[in-house]
């Protein structure tokens, strides 16, 4: 089977930074997506990973270590937007589908 | 900005009855796929589509799921007899190459009663 493991949720202060974790056991591996998704929204793309190492997009950073299956998304400067949940997704490499995890519902306080 | 346009937004039907939903992927996409996500739960993949046949399907996509490319521009799915258990959003989805992310159209909440 496929797993992808990330927390349920997770509560952060506005201006703070915070990192969601993302481990995953799958049958192959062809890259590692972050989505954003707001209640009731689709899933937008926030960042793509295939290399080992971080990859900074303004105020998002995500990094990979595809010996551990692991990456992290690190938000910065967190803003009251940034409440959503965080999905975390893999490519096989057989085939070119996503694969979701259940994502992490981040909760930010004023 | 390019995006992937779904209708209807929302759709009620009852058990047994047939639902078409449509999705118009971003016009120089080559790939397209539909994920579902019942409410609260993750977004599953349904069936990816590519040179006009599907590539793969999950096992939720059995011989009640269809999907048609009609015309150059529509991509659609049908669920011929609904059932209480398919009531989710239906994401249709879109890419250039697989290398790349997907872009999501904003889903069509299907209510099965």
């Amino acid at each position: 089977g496929q797993n992808i493991d990330q927390p349920t949720e997770m509560t952060a202060t506005e201006g703070a930074i915070v990192q969601i974790n993302c481990t995953y056991q799958t049958s192959g591996f062809n890259g590692l997506f972050w989505y954003q998704q707001h209640a009731g929204e689709a899933p937008t793309f926030l960042s793509y990973n295939v290399l080992d190492g971080l990859e900074e997009k303004g105020r998002f950073s995500s990094f990979l270590s595809r010996s551990k299956g692991y990456s992290y998304l690190l938000l910065k400067e967190l803003q009251m937007k940034d409440s959503a949940s965080y999905l975390c997704a893999v490519r096989l490499n057989r085939d070119d589908k996503i694969i979701f995890g259940k994502g992490t519902r981040l909760h930010i306080l004023p | 900005e390019p995006e992937v346009t779904q209708t209807p937004s929302h759709q009620v039907t009852q058990m047994g009855q047939e639902v078409i939903l449509r999705c118009v992927p971003i016009s120089n996409h080559l790939y397209f796929y539909w994920y579902r996500q019942i409410l609260g739960q993750k977004v599953e993949f349904l069936v990816s589509f590519y040179n006009n046949e599907i590539s793969e399907k999950s096992e939720i996509f059995d011989d009640q799921f269809s999907v048609e490319r009609p015309d150059g521009s529509n991509f659609t799915l049908k669920i011929r007899s609904t059932k209480l258990e398919d009531s989710a959003m239906y994401f249709c989805a879109s890419s250039a190459t697989p290398l790349l992310g997907y872009t999501f159209g904003s889903g069509t909440r299907l209510t099965v009663v």
